[in-house]
């Protein structure tokens, strides 16, 4: 079965601190999503990558950077962790950039707690 | 710009009842569209998909029909079970130049024993 694995499904964090999330996916996709959930927003993407070493901002990237050193790990970074940061984080993977016909492959998520 | 709009929650159904979950959107082009579900504690999973007009996407008993004429894609159940109690979210994909997947809102499912 195709997986994308997220690291941690929970974690606590101090303010201030630099936080590293990590996800791989074994599916040889391209393309890596970031997104964020937070009640009543939905999802929003916070960056993204299309190849190795690539990377494109999304709607909300403020506060947030990102690695793509291997093609299956995708690497989210809080430079340095606030409340507001506080949120369920979601990766993802597809075949096109778009995840037109085939859709997106999602980990489970890792709830984030910023203290 | 592009949009999904899906119908506010929490829907409460019993069991065995029928489910629509409606969805339409606003897109420049010719989109993809998708259902996705997320249960309690978990990532999203991709429930069904729909790549052109007429297109009717099927999966665990779920359907939904691509209608171009009302730019809609809604969800349908013929009968709920509890398990099916969900976050259910319709998404499109634009398949010309770039990055583009938009996520509606969510829809959350409450089904009674």
């Amino acid at each position: 079965d195709v997986k994308v694995t997220q690291s941690s499904r929970y974690l606590v964090k101090r303010t201030g601190e630099k936080v590293f999330l990590e996800c791989v996916q074994d599916m040889d996709h391209e393309n890596m999503f970031w997104y964020r959930q937070d009640p009543g927003l939905g999802l929003r993407l916070i960056y993204f990558s299309y190849d190795v070493k690539m990377k494109e901002k999304g709607d909300i990237p403020e506060g947030y950077s990102v690695s793509r050193e291997k093609k299956e790990r995708f690497s989210l970074i809080l430079e340095s962790a606030s409340t507001n940061q506080t949120s369920m984080y979601l990766c993802a993977s597809s075949r096109t950039r778009t995840g037109g016909n085939y859709g997106y492959t999602f980990g489970s998520g890792t709830r984030l707690t910023v203290v | 710009g592009d949009s999904v709009t899906q119908m506010e929650g929490p829907v409460t159904l019993s069991e065995e009842a029928f489910l629509t979950i409606n969805c339409t959107y606003t897109a420049t082009g010719y989109p993809s569209l998708f259902w996705y579900v997320q249960y309690p504690g978990e990532g999203l999973q991709l429930l069904l998909k729909a790549t052109k007009a007429d297109d009717k996407g099927s999966n665990k008993g779920f359907e939904a029909t691509y209608r171009k004429e009302t730019t809609s894609f809604h969800l349908e159940k013929g009968s709920v079970q509890v398990s099916d109690s969900a976050v259910y979210f319709c998404a499109l994909s634009l398949n010309t130049g770039g990055f583009k997947t938009i996520f509606g809102a969510g829809t959350r499912l409450f089904v009674k024993a």
